[in-house]
Parts: C-alpha cells; structure tokens; sequence
C-alpha cells in the first residue's frame, strides 16, 4: 500500500549511458513532482506534471526528459549520463493548490555514475 | 532568487528538551509553508505545514509563523532520540510559482538521551 513508489531504488551505471527512473502514486493526486538532491542534501525541483500536462521546468539540461503517460505516473529518462548526476532523485506527488498542498515524497532512487 | 535559510546545524539538544528549528526566506509574498523531517539516507516526511501568521500545534509539534519577519519556526517539545534527523524547510514563493517548493539546506537536529 505504498503512497509513492519509486523504481528502481539503486541505480549504479557508467558515463554516458542512457536511463530511466519510475514513479507512481496511488494517493489520487494530480501532480507529481521531481527532485534532485545532491551531495550536500540540498533538495531541488527539476519537474511538475499536473494532469499530464508539464507545468515546472527548471533549468534542467535537455539530457534530462520526464514523462507523464497519465495523471498516476512520472517517468524520468536521463541521456548521455554524466558524473555530476550522481544524486537522489525523489518523485513527489499532491493535489492541484495553488501551492498551498503538502507534497509527499517517494523512497529515492540513489544513482551513481562510475 | 527565491531563497530559504536554515541554519546547518547541527543543533544538539538533551533528551526532554524543547528543539527550536528555524527558517528565513526572502520572498515576501510567500503564501505556504512546510516542515519536513529526513532520516539519513531516507526520503522527506511531512510533520507540519502553516499558511497564516501565528502558532499552529499538532501533538509535541508546534510551527510559528512571522510573516512580517518573513521568518517561520518548528518547535519540538519533549525531544526524543527518535526526532534526530534532518529538518527541512520549505517555501511556496507565491501564487505564480504554483505548486512550487523551494527548499532551505536542512537543520541537523540531534537529541542526546
């Protein structure tokens, strides 16, 4: 009965190969969310998808491509993977506000770049 | 630049203690905001939020809000080990950033028994 899943939880892959993350959500939210936290835990939004229609983009280089197949789901693929990805990538999901709705976060995908 | 501060801590406190958390953030118009806790090596769980000026007390916690000061607080009563973690501030900059948070850097909280 997980709220926000996340796979995989480990990713560890070489410099410049392509890949991609999962996110789901069974708490009836319409936007969903992702988050880049780095070495020093500082924790940043990348993405927001609300009812499959792109509504954050950050300044995130164009290597990076979320995906929203419908309302429940977020996929994020990564391109030409380099060392400073290394990171935990968190998807996070809430209701539709006007930024007044909690956002709850999934377990992380730990990724590391050799 | 929309920015959250806290200070990194870490902030030690004995078992029993009241653990006071805070946070400044820059953009005056900010509407929401949230307080979460991070386990090492764990995802950000939600403990509190608070959208108007004063105190608002849910169980051991409590958040205070200052808008004037642009300055919001967590306070945690009764402190345990259990409540050694990271605590994250996070801010809805206004209404025309949508649902968007924007994070402060964490304030390590450790509670010695």
């Amino acid at each position: 009965d997980t709220a926000v899943s996340q796979t995989p939880k480990y990713l560890v892959t070489q410099m410049g190969n392509d890949k991609s993350i999962k996110c789901e959500q069974n708490l009836g939210h319409d936007t969903m969310y992702w988050y880049k936290q780095d070495s020093k835990k500082f924790l940043k939004i990348m993405f927001s998808y609300n009812n499959k229609e792109l509504i954050i983009n950050e300044t995130v280089p164009n290597r990076f491509s979320p995906k929203s197949p419908d309302k429940a789901h977020l996929n994020l693929h990564i391109n030409s993977l380099e060392l400073g990805d290394s990171a935990v990538y968190f998807c996070a999901s809430s209701h539709q506000g006007n930024g007044n709705q909690p956002q709850h976060f999934g377990d992380g995908t730990r990724l590391s770049i050799l | 630049q929309k920015e959250v501060e806290q200070n990194s801590g870490p902030l030690s406190v004995p078992e029993g203690a009241i653990a006071s958390l805070n946070c400044t953030y820059s953009d005056r118009g900010s509407q929401s905001f949230f307080w979460y806790r991070q386990y090492s090596g764990k995802s950000p769980e939600l403990i509190m939020f608070i959208y108007s000026n004063g105190d608002k007390e849910d169980g051991r916690f409590t958040a205070q809000l200052n808008k004037a000061s642009q300055y919001v607080s967590l306070l945690i009563r009764d402190s345990q080990p259990s409540d050694s973690a990271t605590y994250l501030c996070a801010v809805n900059p206004s209404m025309e950033y949508g649902n968007k948070l924007v994070f402060g850097a964490g304030t390590i909280l450790r509670v010695k028994s």
